[in-house]
């Protein structure tokens, strides 16, 4: 069964400073693979997707996110953050040719201070 | 744009008592899917249905049951509530027939059992 590790369930970063979050997953066979990010009280929204071609994946709201088959990473970055990026970032993967839906990780909240 | 409905947004049950979470989609998508978002945990699936007519189980379906009412509709019943079940409850639908499609998610249930 496929898993996903976020490392850090909370990071701070200051406002402007550049935002990591990191996702490990467990498949041998390198799986779809997805971050959403969940704002206080609502649902998850589709940051950014990785299925095959260009390893460097630009999301929405000046995210992206690298997949790295040696490292069986797809970690989050952005350059500067942002006040507004304060939330719950989840990475998720679901399995080529299989069921569609998604296996998550536990979530990392991320903290801007002013 | 709809996108995701679920109903209701909040409710509080005694332990035993029955109910059933509404969910509906007006993007015409195929496959249908109800997490369960517990803290430290990210989101893990209780059902899926990928097309109208069939439903699977997830990775934690005790105490739980589906019905895909139609092609836009799924629901959640919790027969004997219990207060493990606790959580709030997030809908997903996702179009096309392959697992790199992104899902769409609702604003989730936020489910009490005393």
């Amino acid at each position: 069964a496929q898993s996903v590790t976020q490392l850090g369930s909370h990071v701070s970063v200051s406002e402007g400073a550049l935002v990591l979050l990191r996702c490990n997953y467990s498949s041998s066979v390198p799986p779809y693979l997805f971050w959403y990010v969940q704002y206080p009280n609502q649902g998850l929204q589709l940051l950014l997707k990785y299925t095959t071609g260009a390893t460097l994946v630009k999301g929405i709201n000046g995210f992206e996110a690298e997949f790295k088959k040696s490292e069986t990473s797809f970690h989050l970055t952005k350059p500067s953050a942002h006040m507004s990026d304060a939330a719950e970032y989840f990475c998720a993967v679901s399995d080529k040719g299989g069921r569609r839906a998604l296996t998550f990780g536990s979530g990392t909240r991320l903290q801007v201070q002013p | 744009n709809a996108g995701v409905t679920q109903t209701p947004k909040f409710q509080v049950l005694k332990t035993g008592q029955s109910m059933t979470l509404q969910c509906a989609q007006d993007m015409n998508h195929n496959s249908m899917y109800w997490y369960r978002q517990d803290p430290g945990m990210g989101l893990r699936l209780i059902y899926y249905s990928a097309s109208e007519g069939t439903t699977d189980k997830g990775e934690v379906p005790n105490g739980y049951n589906v019905s895909r009412l139609n092609k836009r509709e799924f629901s959640l019943r919790l027969e004997s509530a219990a207060p493990s079940q606790t959580s709030v409850y997030f809908c997903a639908s996702s179009g096309g027939h392959d697992s790199n499609q992104p899902q769409h998610f609702g604003d989730g249930t936020r489910l009490s059992i005393l």
